[in-house]
């Protein structure tokens, strides 16, 4: 089955900082999301992207499907940025919409 | 709107015991997604519904699991003879469209915690 590796496994940044996640997939891609697992468990939707860019205030992504990666770019991070960060992808052959996790990006961001 | 909202949140079990877990995805969705997430890891794929048909259990990690949908609104995950192994959080998703390639949203999980 399709493989999703995410980099790097931990991060620690001080508030303010810039950084930039990345998520490699092995095959093609029907849908691919990035999530934020904040402190408290919920999985938050961030982003829906299974090519192109997008931008939502501080955040933005980059799905390069012909080239099997997504970055996430987090800029001027704040502390409520910490949490895990997923990225999950569904093959292009699979019918059903089920997604694969990547192993996450844990960020922590200090004041 | 609401979105999607699991029940019980947190739930004890003592190993040998059934267990049922609840989710209400957000109305009007046609697909319905159970995740494990175990500690430190990312959630795993247990089983899908569109609407009240379930096509895809390939993830249910046994027997012991079963899940329905009866009337392609609320969804309940049972487990039957709990082992510790089954301790993770359970997630339930939800997505309008019936052929993926749509926008998962999730609830807040239950984490279960068998003794």
């Amino acid at each position: 089955g399709i493989q999703v590796e995410q980099s790097p496994p931990d991060l620690i940044l001080q508030e303010g900082a810039n950084s930039t996640l990345r998520c490699n997939f092995s095959d093609s891609v029907n849908n691919l999301q990035w999530f934020h697992q904040n402190p408290w468990g919920q999985l938050i939707n961030l982003f829906y992207i299974p090519s192109g860019t997008k931008q939502n205030g501080r955040l933005s992504a980059t799905t390069v499907a012909t080239e099997r990666y997504s970055l996430l770019y987090i800029s001027s991070s704040q502390t409520t940025d910490s949490g895990v960060y997923f990225c999950a992808v569904e093959g292009f052959y699979n019918q059903g919409g089920k997604l694969i996790f990547g192993q996450g990006t844990e960020l922590s961001v200090k004041p | 709107g609401a979105g999607v909202s699991q029940s019980p949140r947190y739930k004890v079990a003592k190993r040998g015991q059934d267990v049922a877990l609840r989710c209400d995805p957000i109305s009007g969705h046609v697909s319905l997604f159970w995740y494990q997430q175990a500690l430190g890891q990312g959630p795993e794929f247990l089983t899908y519904f569109q609407n009240e048909a379930q096509l895809d259990k390939s993830g249910l990690p046994s027997d012991r699991f079963f899940a329905e949908r009866p009337e392609g609104s609320v969804s309940t995950l049972k487990i039957q003879r709990t082992q510790q192994e089954d301790s993770a959080v359970y997630l339930c998703a939800s997505s309008f469209m019936d052929r993926g390639a749509d926008t998962q949203y999730f609830g807040p999980g239950t984490r279960l915690t068998v003794l």
